[in-house]
């Protein structure tokens, strides 16, 4: 099955500095990379994804990055806003056929006005 | 507002109680998903439903009973639970049970075993 690691599990970043969370897989048949934030109190919410025929994507803020000859995938969240702290998940689906999401330990981001 | 409501928000039973999870999604889903969440370890698929029927059951102890009535609703029927199933559980829905479906948690149900 399906194996996903994240790093790092703990991120503190000046407000207005970069965060980078990166998150390595196992399963070279994966096509599709989501990401979640889950604030305090609150389900994991789908913030950005991407699928294997593209290399990244961007949504104001936010990218993804995916590698997929290394098998790695990275968040990148650009000028950090205190509303950015959360918990960060990674996810990849267990293989090519396969509906059933693998998620990362998640990384707690705290950005710092 | 999330799309996916979950109630209670929290529930506190002991081990010989008897209690039920209720989920509930307004997007226009067919699949449904029950996940567990413990401290520092990621999430745990216990469940999948599509058009009310089960397509997955993954080794979950009998003590958790799911339920679909229907494509917009989902229970999860506790009982005899452990003081180890402490812990957030999180229904998701997508579109399909498929590749590539984004999935839509709602906010979860802290449960604490006494």
């Amino acid at each position: 099955g399906e194996n996903v690691e994240q790093h790092p599990s703990t991120l503190s970043v000046q407000e207005g500095d970069s965060a980078v969370i990166k998150c390595t897989y196992s399963d070279s048949a994966s096509n599709y990379f989501p990401w979640y934030k889950q604030e305090l109190g609150k389900g994991p919410q789908l913030i950005i994804d991407i699928r294997s025929n593209v290399g990244e994507k961007k949504d104001q803020r936010i990218a993804v990055t995916l590698n997929k000859t290394a098998k790695h995938f990275s968040l990148h969240i650009t000028e950090t806003q205190p509303e950015d702290s959360a918990v960060y998940f990674c996810a990849a689906p267990r293989g090519s056929n396969d509906y059933k999401l693998s998620f990362g330990a998640g990384t707690t981001v705290t950005v710092r006005a | 507002e999330t799309g996916v409501t979950q109630t209670p928000r929290h529930l506190v039973m002991g081990m010989t109680n008897k209690k039920s999870l209720k989920c509930e999604q307004h997007l226009g889903h067919n699949a449904m998903y029950w996940y567990k969440q413990s401290a520092k370890k990621p999430l745990e698929l216990m469940f999948v439903y599509s058009l009310e029927e089960r397509v997955e059951n993954n080794s979950v102890p009998s003590r958790f009973s799911p339920e679909c009535p229907n494509s917009s609703h989902l229970f999860l029927h506790l009982h005899t639970l452990q003081p180890e199933d402490s812990a957030l559980y999180l229904c998701a829905s997508s579109q399909e049970v498929g590749l590539n479906q984004p999935q839509h948690f709602g906010d979860g149900t802290r449960l604490s075993i006494l």
